[in-house]
């Protein structure tokens, strides 16, 4: 099946710094989806990619539908403490349904004041 | 006014019991999904309705069974509870032709 791989896996910035996760999958996708996961809350979507090569913004945050439609980034600038949190990708075919994602393992951040 | 709410929040129980999860959506939206988040956060979709319709099903034993009795809601009923389903379900909803999934708050099932 297919599978989406996210890294890192984890990282520990300083706050005010610039953060930069990818997602590459072994297949292609329609859509890709970029959600965060609080502690104790239920994912919630950052940013939503519809067609190869976009790039779209969200405040802080930057992400990119990669040209081959097997990957994504996203990018967040000057980070903050608020910031903390998993990090998910998620892909979709087209004609599914929204919630039947494929979903990337996670990236966790750490934001040290 | 929380668009997709879950009850319970946290969950502990025996093995072998049998427990119910309740999901509720107020967007009006036409499909729900139920989502398992194990240990390690991966996040995978166990099933999908779409308008009361099963849509979605994903390998999952059949000791788990959802039932939709309208499509504002979708609940999950586990039998024979096992130390394996340890874990955060989510139920999230959206709309058909939407491609944004919005989530519930997640239960927190513990088996002992």
């Amino acid at each position: 099946g297919q599978q989406l791989n996210q890294s890192p896996q984890s990282m520990f910035i300083q706050e005010g710094e610039d953060v930069s996760m990818n997602c590459t999958s072994s297949s292609i996708f329609n859509t890709w989806l970029w959600y965060k996961q609080d502690p104790g809350e239920g994912p919630v979507l950052l940013i939503a990619l519809y067609k190869a090569g976009e790039l779209t913004s969200n405040g802080r945050l930057t992400a990119q539908f990669g040209i081959t439609r097997k990957d994504s980034f996203l990018n967040i600038s000057a980070s903050i403490p608020s910031d903390v949190g998993i990090y998910f990708c998620a892909g979709q075919l087209r004609g599914t349904n929204a919630g039947k994602s494929t979903f990337g393992d996670g990236t966790t951040l750490t934001v040290k004041p | 006014d929380t668009a997709v709410s879950q009850t319970p929040k946290y969950l502990v129980t025996q093995m072998g019991n049998d427990k119910s999860i309740k999901c509720e959506q107020n967007l009006g939206h036409d499909t729900m999904y139920w989502y398992k988040q194990d240990s390690k956060k991966f996040l995978k979709i166990m099933f999908s309705y779409n308008n009361k319709e099963l849509i979605i099903n994903e390998t999952v034993p059949n000791r788990f069974s959802p039932k939709s009795p309208d499509k504002a809601h979708l609940n999950l009923h586990i039998n024979s509870l096992e130390l394996g389903d340890s874990a955060v379900y989510f139920c999230a909803s959206s709309q058909q032709s939407n491609t944004e999934a919005f989530f519930g708050q997640g239960t927190r099932l513990t088996v002992v």
